[in-house]
């Protein structure tokens, strides 16, 4: 059972345009979701992260929108270029216990110049 | 200051015998995760220590696969009678106290069996 469902599996932008990743949870437990970078031959490493408290978080280009009845999370990558070309992760987790966390399965982004 | 580290960044093996990867996380944090990356995929939840015991080991996919921090620092991943199923990027990260949530990974062990 994958517990978080991520779309699409790879996208190309042109340089200066939107890259836009969905996600969507199952489990109304999470309450944490972090967007990861990973570069090849590299680890993940953290973007940007927000609850479910609010509804949007901004960090410079990148954007966080969550809706919590939908169950869904997206990433919002503004003025994209070729440097942003890597493969991103969401992830789920839950404060207390073990905040484990829960990842889809990737979106490969190309920027193009 | 230092990040993640990890030992070796590549180990291949060959079918039934026994590996150890090595997991330094940053200094002061004291949780520590393992997770597993097949190619293509997402990591994958093994193990997280809180200090020096195993909090949640739910993730380990049988008892050929096992964990360790003694000191409540380093951890040892060792994986018994490997199998070409277990051939995988192998990540560790780490967390600090108070922001468990914030976990920082290292750069991974390719694990191959022959």
């Amino acid at each position: 059972q994958q517990q978080v469902k991520q779309s699409p599996q790879s996208l190309i932008v042109q340089k200066g345009g939107i890259s836009i990743i969905n996600c969507a949870y199952e489990n109304t437990a999470f309450d944490y979701f972090p967007w990861y970078q990973q570069f090849p031959g590299k680890g993940p490493a953290l973007l940007i992260a927000i609850r479910p408290d609010v509804s949007e978080k901004k960090e410079g280009r990148f954007t966080i929108s969550f809706n919590k009845s939908a169950k869904q999370f997206s990433l919002h990558i503004m003025d994209s270029q070729p440097g942003d070309s890597a493969t991103y992760f969401c992830a789920a987790g839950t404060q207390g216990g073990s905040e484990k966390l829960v990842f889809g399965k990737g979106t490969k982004l190309t920027v193009n110049p | 200051g230092a990040g993640v580290s990890q030992t070796p960044s590549n180990k291949v093996t060959e079918k039934g015998k026994y590996v150890e990867l090595r997991c330094d996380p940053i200094s002061g944090h004291t949780a520590l995760y393992w997770y597993r990356q097949s190619l293509g995929q997402g990591p994958e939840f093994l193990i997280y220590f809180q200090g020096t015991g195993a909090a949640d080991d739910s993730g380990l996919p049988n008892d050929r696969f096992f964990a360790v921090r003694p000191e409540g620092s380093v951890s040892t991943l060792k994986i018994q009678r490997t199998e070409r199923g277990d051939s995988a990027v192998y990540l560790c990260a780490s967390s600090a106290s108070g922001r468990r949530d914030e976990q920082f990974f290292g750069p991974g062990t390719r694990l191959t069996v022959l």
